[in-house]
């Protein structure tokens, strides 16, 4: 496999329920990201790891957790989402977080939360 | 604040010529970015611009003029399968992305 993957690609949720968002990239990257992306608005960063280590954390709210365990795998755990929570979670990395490097995207996972 | 502005949607022909302007401010600048994102797929890199003027690459092409805080993105020779957003991004000076919310370019026959 090469570049980056995300699974699932849909996920349906209720308010109460928890599930996690998986990432994987297969290029070597040291940084790892979590974007937001709802219709019609700009990308929203969520979360940054470089080397492993948590590096920025954009005021997003408690019920969003990340968890990087390695530089090729990166997770986002749900828990108490609210329905404005539903969006695209996009998967990002780079060489390197803080760098002019280009980013490389996976397709994301579609959030719904009923 | 950061701002990234673009037209919201855009409509060309095919085999046309089309234009899509980002203009932005920014806490300092250190390079701006073109993405192309097809509906349901990844946004994928077009683009890299840091120094003033053109750079052609095929049918598409990236300026930048820094002094008026402006880029364009010109797609030639229109196909079909450009219909896709393409999202602007500036790197600050702290070398934080700063996003555009893109603009989705509509191709018709």
């Amino acid at each position: 496999e090469t570049g980056v993957t995300q699974t699932p690609r849909h996920l349906v949720m209720g308010m109460t329920n928890k599930k996690s968002l998986k990432c994987e990239q297969h290029l070597g990257h040291n940084a790892m990201y979590w974007y937001k992306q709802s219709a019609k608005k700009p990308l929203e960063l969520m979360f940054v790891y470089n080397f492993k280590e948590q590096t920025e954390n954009n005021s997003v709210p408690s019920r969003f957790s990340p968890e990087c365990p390695n530089s090729s795998h990166l997770f986002l755990h749900l828990h108490t989402l609210q329905p404005e929570d539903s969006a695209l979670y996009l998967c990002a990395s780079s060489q390197v977080a803080g760098d002019i490097g280009e980013l490389f995207f996976g397709e994301g996972s579609r959030l719904t939360v009923l | 604040g950061q701002n990234i502005d673009q037209p919201t949607e855009m409509t060309a022909t095919e085999g046309a010529i089309v234009q899509i302007n980002c203009t932005y401010q920014t806490s300092g600048f250190n390079g701006l970015f073109w993405y192309q994102q097809h509906a349901g797929e990844a946004p994928t890199f077009l683009s890299y611009n840091v120094l003033d003027g053109l750079e052609e690459k095929g049918r598409f092409s990236s300026f930048l003029s820094r002094s008026k805080g402006y880029s364009y993105l010109l797609l030639k020779e229109l196909q079909m399968k450009d219909s896709a957003s393409y999202l602007c991004a500036v790197l600050d000076s702290n070398y934080q992305l700063i996003w555009g919310a893109g603009t989705k370019l509509i191709i018709k026959p």
